[in-house]
């Protein structure tokens, strides 16, 4: 069965940066693409952007260009989201999704809270 | 970006009752040429990720029971659950894939009245 298993919580201080990483199985990783969203504490679900486990092409959100760094690692159907410069604007659950064309999540990873607080 | 703007916030039906939530594109997300609404459902439980629903406005995913459909087109879109159930209690997002930024609505809370 499809299974999207992230890293655990984070905290960190502002001007820090995560990563999260988000292991695939029960599928052919290179053959999809993995979306990340965010969402902050009561609040509702942000799009950041969506990377290609095939050729590693990425497209992210403009609110996070610059600021976010989407890879993947096939020889471990593993996927990365890295998110630097952070502000307590920051402090959410991150989720990644696997995403066939750059369009919807049909499967989700468990989330990984990131919390920023100096 | 579009702008995706849900009715009602918050929604307390009946057990057994239909429940139906809207969904307002501030633009038109049918794509003439393939003649698909980009949009899709999602449930998300308290404490758990999203689960989607539905995609491209109507078709259902595997396993999701079929009380849940959607409809709509163009820029006005509706979930319905014909006949809730406790396990539907949850917060309910559209979400359109039409253009980047892919954005979503802000959520539905849909409770046992």
């Amino acid at each position: 069965q499809v299974q999207l298993v992230q890293s655990g919580a984070e905290v960190k201080k502002p001007g820090a940066s995560v990563k999260v990483s988000c292991k695939t199985s029960g599928y052919t990783f290179e053959t999809f693409g993995i979306s990340w969203v965010r969402q902050a504490p009561g609040q509702g679900l942000e799009w950041m952007g969506w990377i290609s486990a095939y050729n590693g092409d990425t497209t992210y959100a403009q609110n996070f260009q610059g600021r976010v760094i989407m890879t993947t690692d096939t020889s471990t159907s593993t996927a990365y989201m890295e998110l630097r410069s952070l502000t307590s604007d920051d402090t959410a659950v991150y989720y990644c999704a696997r995403d066939e064309w750059n369009w919807y999540g049909d499967y989700w990873g468990q989330g990984t809270l990131v919390t920023v607080s100096s | 970006d579009i702008v995706m703007t849900q009715s009602p916030d918050s929604l307390p039906v009946s057990l057994g009752e239909r429940a139906t939530i809207n969904c307002k594109s501030s633009q038109n997300i049918l794509y003439s040429s393939n003649n698909k609404n980009y949009l899709a459902w999602f449930q998300q439980r308290p404490g758990q990720p999203p689960k989607l629903l539905i995609s491209w406005a109507s078709t259902r995913e595997s396993g999701v029971p079929d009380r849940f459909s959607g409809s709509g087109s163009g820029t006005d879109f509706t979930l319905t659950i014909s006949s809730l159930q406790a396990e539907d209690v949850a917060v309910y997002y559209c979400q359109q894939y039409y253009s980047t930024p892919y954005t979503f609505g802000q959520g539905t809370k849909l409770e046992i009245k």
